[in-house]
């Protein structure tokens, strides 16, 4: 079955820095990759996604990109701040269905000011 | 809309004890997923929903868990009889449809067995 790794498991960067964080999957069929954002004491929420036919997606500081061949992909936050200090999952799709994921097992992203 | 609603927020029950979750999804999402999350398994699925009829339940650790779909607007997980390492938070997901489409979560049930 499908398996997802995950790395850092922390990192801690300063205000204004960027950050990335990596994750690699076994199955190659999967096709959807999304990654959640987690505050203390909340369920996951979404802040960006990729599929398949698409290699990099851009949303303001966020930016996720997809290597299908390799099959890794990454998440990258540029200007950091405070408020993105939270844990950072990735997941990848269970085949066939496309929204049942199997998850990375998180970054503890801090971001000091 | 309001999300998806998971109750009780928390539950403190004894071992041995029947433990029941809820969940209601989005209204119009045809997709529903339980996970459970702990530190050391991190988030994990334990079964899915597509239009009230279970897909997969290959996640369910035991014999002892149970999920059921009635209707479109309701799901239940139920732990019988419930055991100290079946603490953890469990969450409830919806998404519109199967295929590649955002899940969202609700903020789970803390669940502790004592």
């Amino acid at each position: 079955g499908e398996n997802v790794e995950q790395h850092p498991s922390t990192l801690s960067v300063q205000e204004g820095d960027s950050a990335v964080i990596k994750c690699t999957y076994s199955d190659s069929a999967s096709n959807y990759f999304p990654w959640y954002k987690q505050e203390l004491g909340k369920g996951p929420q979404l802040i960006i996604d990729i599929r398949s036919n698409v290699g990099e997606k851009k949303d303001q500081r966020i930016a996720v990109t997809l290597n299908k061949t390799a099959k890794h992909f990454s998440l990258h936050i540029t200007e950091t701040q405070p408020e993105d200090s939270a844990v950072y999952f990735c997941a990848a799709s269970i085949p066939p269905a496309g929204t049942a994921l199997i998850f990375g097992k998180g970054t503890t992203l801090s971001v000091s000011s | 809309d309001a999300g998806v609603i998971q109750s009780p927020r928390h539950e403190v029950t004894e071992m041995g004890q029947e433990v029941t979750l809820r969940c209601k999804p989005i209204s119009g999402h045809n997709s529903l997923f339980w996970y459970r999350q702990t530190m050391m398994r991190g988030l994990e699925l334990l079964i899915y929903f597509n239009n009230n009829v279970p897909i997969d339940d290959s996640g369910m650790p035991e014999d002892r868990f149970s999920a059921k779909m009635p209707n479109a607007s309701f799901s239940t997980l139920k732990i019988q009889p419930s055991e100290p390492r079946d603490s953890a938070v469990y969450f409830c997901a919806s998404s519109l449809s199967a295929q590649n489409t955002e899940a969202f979560f609700g903020q789970g049930t803390r669940l502790t067995v004592v």
